[in-house]
């Protein structure tokens, strides 16, 4: 099993419905993070989470919201979808001294 | 906050040639910057990092120079083959206490 699973890996939602995406770790980290990546715009910060009480913005969180579940889970909704956010999204975790990330495969969602 | 600058944003390289990717920070707080690697389909990887008190390090045909006074570090890939064909990104950050800032990434191809 990967060490970190997004599910879904492709969704294709209509605008204005709710969607969530889900992202679960078996690397015993306490640290989550959401990035989007667009063409030409690199991976950029939506939320992450130091632990499992700790929730905080990152550059582009209008228009989303998180959940962290557990130390293992950590979900990213989107409210009420625009085209906008049609883009890949990424679930990536670390640990406090183990600084590098380990990213998920994916998830890559379309808003028609 | 951090910002992270990445140049340039393709390259093309003959196989067996030498690419050499560009970053620029601009919070001189930052020591930490890792390397990731993103093949068409996956997530990015790391594939090399370096903090602040080192000037050089590296892996195999991998390597990654600093200077700090200059607020830039570089990647530098020798003997490129085709396999080396990915998206790379650089990124930034003071460990423990931010997110990774990721620069916009760069696409090379390895003719052969």
């Amino acid at each position: 099993d990967a060490d970190v699973t997004q599910t879904p890996r492709n969704r294709i939602t209509k605008t204005g419905k709710r969607i969530m995406l889900e992202c679960s770790q078996t690397k015993g980290h306490d640290r989550m993070y959401w990035y989007r990546q667009d063409p030409g715009l690199g991976l950029r910060l939506i939320y992450y989470s130091f632990d499992v009480k700790d929730i905080n913005k990152g550059e582009i969180s209008d228009g989303y919201s998180v959940s962290r579940q557990a130390q293992a889970k950590f979900s990213l909704s989107l409210e009420s979808a625009i085209p906008n956010q049609t883009a890949l999204y990424f679930c990536a975790v670390s640990g406090e001294k183990d600084y590098g990330y380990t990213f998920g495969s994916g998830t890559r969602l379309t808003v028609v | 906050g951090e910002n992270v600058e990445q140049h340039p944003s393709t390259l093309s390289v003959q196989e067996g040639d030498s690419a050499v990717i560009k970053c620029t920070y601009s919070d001189s707080a930052s020591n930490y910057f890792p390397w990731y690697k993103q093949e068409l389909g996956k997530g990015p990887q790391l594939i090399i990092d370096i903090r602040s008190n080192v000037g050089e390090k590296k892996d195999q045909r991998i390597a990654v120079t600093l200077n700090k006074t200059a607020k830039h570090f570089s990647l530098h890939i020798t003997e490129t083959q085709p396999e080396d064909s990915a998206v790379y990104f650089c990124a930034a950050s003071i460990p423990g206490n931010t997110p990774l800032v990721f620069g916009k990434g760069t696409r090379l191809s390895v003719i052969a």
